[in-house]
């Protein structure tokens, strides 16, 4: 069955950077794209970013742009998100998500960052 | 960027009541509106795509419909499992905006 599996949350400084993954299994990685969400502890749901099939295109939030990059290695059915310049804002448990024809069908368990000094 | 707006925010109801959900876009997205559910703790669940296709596994209770702008999500006979949080999404240009959210609980 499809298993996706985030990791690389934790306690970080604002100003500093953290790299997120997602291993993925139960479906060929390769053939679909993928996306990042967070959620503040209390909010709604925020789209952070997408990345195709292959990783040539890729989408992003206004208020992660220049700061996140998403990025995917097939080789190893992994996800990445690098954050870098966090800002307390940036707390939140982020969520990695398959997408099937424009449609996020699964999704991992998410993992919690917290941005505090 | 594409904005959505649920309403209600929140909405409390009994067991067997109908239950309907709004999102409006502040463009139009195509058939590329999804709604998902979401309870503490959980991850969200993908309920709707394309406005209107049910997810595998999800009850027939369910249902979306709409188009253009203004999209719906409805719950026929509410049941215990259903209290949760539901969000729209558009996923026709980035950014793939969802909705606030609507958060459905128990009268």
């Amino acid at each position: 069955q499809v298993q996706l599996v985030d990791s690389g949350g934790g306690v970080v400084q604002p100003g500093t950077s953290l790299r997120l993954s997602c291993a993925a299994s139960g479906f060929i990685f390769s053939y679909q794209a993928m996306h990042w969400v967070r959620q503040a502890p209390g909010k709604g749901l925020e789209w952070l970013a997408g990345i195709s099939y292959d990783g040539a295109n890729e989408g992003y939030a206004d208020s992660v742009k220049g700061r996140f990059t998403i990025s995917r290695d097939n080789s190893k059915n992994t996800l990445y998100l690098q954050m870098n310049s966090l800002r307390t804002e940036d707390t939140a448990v982020y969520y990695c998500a398959r997408e099937t024809h424009r449609r996020l069908d699964s999704w991992g368990q998410g993992t919690l960052v917290t941005v505090s000094s | 960027d594409i904005q959505l707006t649920q309403s209600p925010s929140f909405l409390s109801a009994s067991v067997g009541d109908r239950v309907t959900i709004t999102c409006r876009a502040s463009q139009g997205v195509r058939n590329y509106l999804a709604w998902y559910q979401q309870k503490p703790g959980r991850a969200p669940k993908l309920l709707i795509y394309d406005v209107s296709t049910l997810q595998s596994g999800v009850p027939s209770r369910i249902s979306g419909s709409g188009s253009g702008t203004e999209f719906t999500l409805t719950i026929s006979s509410l049941q215990p499992e259903d209290f949760a949080t539901y969000y729209c999404q558009q996923l026709n240009t980035y950014p793939w905006m969802f909705g606030q959210g609507t958060k459905v609980e128990i009268k």
